[in-house]
């Protein structure tokens, strides 16, 4: 069974850092790549992040570009969205999502999500 | 970057209605078109893949159909457990986008 585990949510002060993670189970790791998709409060879903499953191609929304950095340990089977420089829009649940392998991408698992607050 | 549309924003429905929701593109994007529903607090589903390929375990009464800029996804009769909000989403480049959403509630 697939499972996504978020964690590392919280409190950040604007201009701040925060670091959040995503522990997957289930299936092979490394041979999927992975995104990020947040919503923020009463808003809709936006794709933040991807990554491929070696690792070595990153995507990113021009929101985020420039304050956030993808990455995974293919090892430990994590995906890792360390994101600098916060403001107060990036308040949001942030989803791990696993994407099929197929050519037409789509986003077949979810986490439960993480809740990021940016706020002084 | 492709902006997706997504009409109604919401509508009302009753238990066994036909429904339908309708995503367009700002450029064409073949047949790379996905289908998501969320409920709050709960974590998306994936519907739809690839236009018109229904995921998994997803009820045959979902179904989509469209290519190029104009899509749609039908409910062909609408269930308790249906009322939540529908997303389309593309996948033919990056950035990947969004619609807005279409909130389906009881009428």
């Amino acid at each position: 069974e697939v499972q996504l585990l978020e964690s590392g949510g919280g409190l950040a002060q604007p201009g701040k850092s925060l670091r959040v993670s995503c522990r997957a189970s289930g299936f092979t790791f490394s041979g999927y790549g992975m995104s990020w998709v947040r919503q923020a409060p009463g808003k809709g879903l936006e794709w933040v992040s991807a990554i491929s499953g070696g690792g070595g191609g990153t995507y990113y929304a021009d929101s985020v570009k420039g304050r956030f950095t993808i990455s995974r340990d293919n090892a430990n089977n994590t995906l890792i969205l360390q994101m600098d420089s916060l403001r107060v829009d990036d308040t949001a649940v942030y989803y791990c999502t696993k994407e099929t392998s197929m050519v037409h991408t789509s986003f077949d698992f979810w986490g439960q999500g993480t809740l990021v607050t940016v706020s002084s | 970057d492709i902006q997706m549309s997504q009409s109604p924003s919401s509508l009302s429905a009753s238990v066994g209605d036909r429904v339908t929701i309708t995503c367009r593109a700002s450029q064409s994007i073949d047949r790379y078109l996905n289908w998501y529903q969320h409920k709050p607090g709960k974590a998306p589903k994936l519907l739809i893949y690839a236009a018109s390929s229904l995921h998994s375990g997803v009820p045959s009464r979902f179904s989509g159909r469209g290519s190029g800029t104009d899509f749609t996804l039908t409910l062909s009769s609408v269930q308790a457990e249906d009322f939540a909000t529908y997303y389309c989403q593309q996948s033919y480049s990056f950035p990947w986008t969004f619609g807005q959403g279409t909130q389906v509630e009881i009428k």
